[in-house]
């Protein structure tokens, strides 16, 4: 079957300090990934997907960035987080063969940025 | 704006009763959907998807989706009180070679013992 992960659980992270959350798929080949972000109070925000390696495509324009080295790690990073950054911080993946096919959510990230 | 809607709640029901979850979506191109539950502090877990009109059923949890009227519905037979948390309803819209999955904000729902 297949698992996604996940790090690290919780964070709190000084404003302009740099970011880096990490998740990996496990059970599957060529997933469809994706990182959400979920502010309080508000819905599920489409940061970024990939459908390869190296494929990244951004649905937002900030100071996040998303990185694929490998086919089933996807990485979310920041050079300097600002405060608006706080959130709670989901990977999904999907099977491949059609981008948002059923989505899969990892455990989440709290970030609080201070 | 391609927008799915959902009353923020908190939905209240006792024990044992009928919770029902309503979803509207604007794009009636629409043709998938999904419900999650998301409980307080944890990621969205998947219950069901439904593509068809009509209902469908897993257990205490039953699907409806009316594409002429354009709403989804969420009905869960029996409550619990582990049943509290956050229901998350999304579709799918095709907006010509891009695919786009849209979300609601979410219906608080809450069993009372």
């Amino acid at each position: 079957s297949q698992t996604i992960h996940q790090w690290p659980a919780t964070l709190v992270q000084p404003v302009g300090s740099p970011l880096s959350l990490e998740c990996t798929v496990e059970g599957t080949s060529n997933p469809n990934l994706y990182w959400y972000r979920q502010a309080a109070g508000r819905g599920l925000q489409l940061l970024f997907y990939s459908v390869g390696i190296g494929q990244i495509s951004s649905e937002v324009p900030q100071n996040l960035s998303a990185s694929r080295p490998q086919d089933r790690q996807f990485i979310l990073s920041s050079k300097k987080l600002l405060l608006s950054d706080s959130g709670f911080y989901l990977c999904a993946w999907s099977q491949t063969g059609g981008v948002w096919n059923t989505i899969y959510f990892g455990e989440g990230s709290w970030l609080t940025v201070v | 704006q391609k927008e799915v809607e959902q009353n923020s709640g908190p939905l209240s029901v006792p024990e044992g009763a009928i919770a029902s979850l309503n979803c509207t979506y604007s794009d009636r191109g629409s043709q998938s959907f999904f419900w999650y539950r998301q409980y307080s502090g944890k990621s969205p877990e998947l219950i069901m998807s439904i593509y068809s009109n009509g209902d469908k059923e897993d257990g205490r949890f039953t699907a409806q989706l009316n594409k002429a009227s354009q709403y989804v519905s969420l009905l869960i037979r029996d409550s619990q009180p582990s049943d509290s948390a956050t229901y998350l309803c999304a579709g799918i819209y095709n907006a010509g070679n891009n695919r786009k999955l849209i979300w609601g904000l979410g219906t608080s729902l809450a069993v009372n013992p």
